[in-house]
Order: C-alpha cells, then structure tokens, then sequence
C-alpha cells in the first residue's frame, strides 16, 4: 500500500478544471516537498511539478500545484485531450533511514 | 539535451541477479546537485522507487529492497548501475532511470527529471 495515497481515477471534460490529491503525512509532505509526474503507457514519465509548486520550463502554465500540511494537489486547467493519462506524486519519507514514496497514481480520463 | 539509456537483459531466471546500466549523454554524472535513480513499474501497477546513488557512491535504497538491490556508479564511462539479487516474478517490471535532482544533495527536496525511455526485465524460467 503506497505511503502517498491518490485517488485511483478522476474525469473531466474539455475546459473543465480538474484537482488530483495526494495525501501523506508529516514524515513525507509534511516535512519535504511534492513532485508530481504525468506518465503515458510506453513513454518515460515527464515532471511536471517540482518543489510542490514549481513549474518547470515547457510545462504549461495550465498545471500547477499546491502544498498544506501532509496533502498536496495538482490541479489542471483548460483540461486537453492529450492531457488524458497517469499521475503520481512523490515525496522523500524521513523515516526508516530515508526513501522515495510515490503515490499509486491517478488516472485521468478526459471524457 | 539530457538523455538516459537504459540497457541490460530483458530476461532474468528466477533466484537470479538482475543487472541493468544506465548511460548519461548531456550531462556530467559527478555533477553536485544530482543523485541518480532507478524507478521500476510493475505490471498493472504504479511507480515504485528502487534507490538513488550519488557520484561519491552515496546511496539510498527502497528499505523493502535493501538486502537484495546494489547500485554503482562509473564516472569515468559517465554511467551508474543497477544489481538486484534473488529476483522473483515480483520483480518484473519496467525499470527506468532517471535523474534525481537534490538541491544542496539534499534529497528531501528532490525531484526526478529526466527519465529513460525505460526497460522490460522479465523474471521468468
């Protein structure tokens, strides 16, 4: 059971705005920062988000993130088509000597 | 640009070891800000975290994975390494690797970026 827990599905239509949720707790994203991945079957995962609400550059400006406490969001804007595939978040987890925790990913349908 | 290569047999027997390279063009693997790591992805199953190394050999493991994974880095052929022992069915995933960037090397602030195109290891007799 993935430490990072993200709803399995989520949906929306063109243009619609669309939040996915991570929840951890104060070992992970309540003491370090969120990631968050978009990941297409067969492709290489690509960063979206950094420092839980840095952008890099190429990523469009409708996605964004949001740290509180031991959740974080990522939140999508003018959803797109090609927007459809998974999501995972990532946190550093202090405990046991330190290790990466991904969530178990959501996958977003745009309908 | 960036790019990671991962190579190694795409078929390990049962009980065996698993040994996977990752080659870096683009980058210095001895750059400071940068550990570099391995992500696997299991059948119908989401991302999991294997472990990072930093050039000086400082290395960090998935704790469920620690008596059975090593990783290596080559600086001279600008490349790290991936050995997992003991392999079962459970094994077979998917690896990737990736950059996993660490401001000031702390990995609390970590962030993977770019990744591989990813391999197939298959564990199967």
């Amino acid at each position: 059971q993935p430490l990072l827990t993200q709803p399995p599905s989520a949906s929306g239509t063109p243009g619609q705005r669309v939040t996915i949720s991570c929840s951890g707790s104060s070992s992970n994203i309540g003491s370090n920062s969120v990631s968050w991945y978009q990941h297409l079957p067969g492709t290489a995962p690509r960063l979206l988000i950094f420092s839980n609400s840095v952008r890099p550059s190429g990523v469009p400006d409708r996605f964004s993130g949001s740290q509180s406490g031991t959740s974080a969001s990522l939140t999508i804007s003018g959803l797109q088509s090609e927007d459809e595939a998974d999501y995972y978040c990532a946190a550093w987890d202090d405990s046991l000597s330190g290790f990466c925790a991904f969530g178990g990913g959501t996958k977003l349908t745009v309908l | 640009q960036v790019r990671l290569e991962e190579s190694g047999p795409g078929l390990v027997n049962p009980s065996g070891t698993l040994s996977l390279t990752c080659h870096v063009s683009g980058d210095y693997i001895d750059r400071s800000d940068s550990f570099w790591g391995w992500v696997r992805q299991p059948p119908g199953r989401g991302l999991e975290w294997v472990g990072s190394i930093y050039h000086s050999g400082e290395s960090h493991y998935k704790p469920s994975l620690r008596s059975r994974v090593t990783l290596s880095v080559d600086t001279s052929r600008n490349q790290f390494s991936l050995k997992l022992t003991s392999v079962t069915a459970a094994d077979t995933a998917v690896y990737y690797c990736a950059r996993h960037r660490a401001p000031e090397q702390w990995l609390s602030f970590g962030w993977f970026d770019p990744w591989g195109q990813g391999t197939q290891v298959t564990v199967s007799s």
